[in-house]
């Protein structure tokens, strides 16, 4: 069974930074591109970054472009966002997702909440 | 950037009815159209990819139809658990995917 928990959310003030974690299991975790979706309070959802099997090509929305880097770990079949600079407006559950661009995997996410 | 505008933005409807939403691309996205429900505090579930076809394990109530700039999502008789968000999601010419805004189909 496919299983993907994030972690790493929290309270962080206006210019801060945090690191989310997802790990993964139940999958050839190097065999797939890896996504994060986001998802601010009652609001919609938002593509903000993906990385492909090998770490060789990321691709990020603008908003979070020079502020946010995706990565990875094949060998801990584990996902990364770094998170710098973050502002107000970041503020967003963080879902984890499998694959390139449609998901059929997704985590439960984790919130993380940009306030002074 | 294309964006993604859905109609209406609440649907209310009877169990047992149909439901019928619909999804705009401002440019067209081809047939890469994508269906989500989602519920209160969980992740968002793939119903449609390929404007059309249903995801694995998807029931066959759910049905999307649509090409180019102008899509459907189907839901032939509203069961309990249905009641939900749905969203629809272009993913060609990447960046970025794009989502549209959602439509909350309540019980009537």
């Amino acid at each position: 069974e496919v299983q993907l928990v994030e972690s790493g959310g929290g309270v962080v003030q206006p210019g801060g930074s945090l690191r989310l974690s997802c790990a993964a299991s139940g999958f050839t975790f190097s065999s797939y591109w890896m996504s994060w979706v986001r998802q601010a309070p009652g609001k919609g959802l938002e593509w903000v970054a993906n990385i492909k099997q090998d770490g060789s090509e990321k691709h990020y929305v603008d908003s979070v472009t020079g502020r946010f880097t995706i990565s990875r770990d094949n060998a801990k079949n584990s996902l990364y966002l770094q998170m710098n600079s973050l502002r107000v407006e970041d503020t967003a559950v963080y879902f984890c997702a499998r694959d390139y661009s449609v998901s059929s995997h997704w985590g439960q996410g984790t919130l993380v909440t940009v306030s002074s | 950037e294309i964006v993604m505008t859905q109609s209406p933005a609440t649907l209310s409807v009877s169990p047992g009815e149909r439901a019928t939403l619909s999804c705009r691309a401002s440019q067209s996205v081809s047939s890469n159209l994508a269906w989500y429900q989602q519920k209160p505090g969980q992740a968002p579930r793939l119903l449609i990819y390929g404007a059309s076809t249903r995801a694995t394990g998807i029931p066959a109530r759910f049905s999307g139809s649509g090409s180019g700039t102008e899509f459907t999502l189907t839901i032939s008789s509203l069961q309990s658990e249905d009641f939900a968000v749905y969203y629809c999601q272009r993913y060609n010419n990447w960046p970025p995917w794009t989502f549209g805004q959602g439509t909350k189909v309540e019980i009537k």
